[in-house]
């Protein structure tokens, strides 16, 4: 199973509505990455979660980390076709780097 | 910015013969470098981390034989696949970073086809 869960798998919304997408860890992270990635090309780094409570935001997406360190939340506002792509979210749990499975967002002009 | 780059961007070759593949941290020093692999419409999936001056630590399942990584240096880490098969024909990618917490920051990828 896998050790970070990233929820939903999948999500197709359409243009210009809001989205959320959530990374949940069964232990405490050390910090907490969140990545975009379009098939075939690399990862594209959006941001870096590492106190509990933190919020970062980069244009219109936002993520914070709850106050355990345990959770984390993804948020897209008014979404765009250029949004679309598989989402990951990555942990350091102290020298023990894990990923999610991604989520596949689609997004419908 | 911090840029990784990572050669070739795409390298095709015959089964049984060995690839190499580079990723620098051009304008940072990089103590930590992470190998990463890809399969189509999949997660990543981490191959191995490796300390600048250190022995790779690889992921469980990952034949350490069989991947080579090497990190002589705080801006350079290579990944050598060796007898090459089809089945490790993939995508992948590296990722550099200052210090072992620290943001990562990735490589372009590089894309093998082993024919």
């Amino acid at each position: 199973s896998q050790e970070l869960e990233q929820s939903p798998q999948s999500l197709i919304v359409q243009e210009g509505k809001n989205l959320t997408i959530n990374c949940t860890s069964s232990k405490t992270l050390y910090g907490l990455y969140w990545y975009k990635q379009k098939y075939g090309e690399g990862l594209i780094f959006l941001m870096m979660l590492q106190k509990g409570g933190e919020e970062k935001s980069h244009e219109k997406i936002t993520a914070k980390l709850d106050e355990k360190k345990q959770q984390s939340s993804l948020h897209i506002t008014a979404s765009q076709p250029s949004h679309a792509g598989i989402y990951l979210c990555g942990a350091d749990r102290n020298n023990d780097m894990r990923f999610g499975a991604g989520t596949r967002l689609t997004v419908k002009p | 910015g911090a840029v990784v780059s990572q050669h070739p961007s795409w390298v095709i070759c015959k089964s049984g013969t060995s690839v190499k593949i580079e990723c620098r941290s051009l304008d940072f020093q990089a103590t930590t470098m992470f190998w990463y692999r890809q399969f189509p419409k999949q997660s990543l999936m981490l191959m191995a981390t490796s300390n600048e001056g250190s022995k790779a630590t690889y992921e469980q399942g990952v034949e350490k034989d069989k991947f080579l990584i090497n990190h002589a240096s705080l801006t350079l880490s290579t990944l050598t696949v060796t007898s090459a098969h089809p089945e490790d024909s993939s995508f992948y990618i590296c990722s550099a970073s200052r210090t072992r917490t620290y943001e990562q920051y990735f490589g372009p990828g590089t894309r093998l086809t082993v024919t």
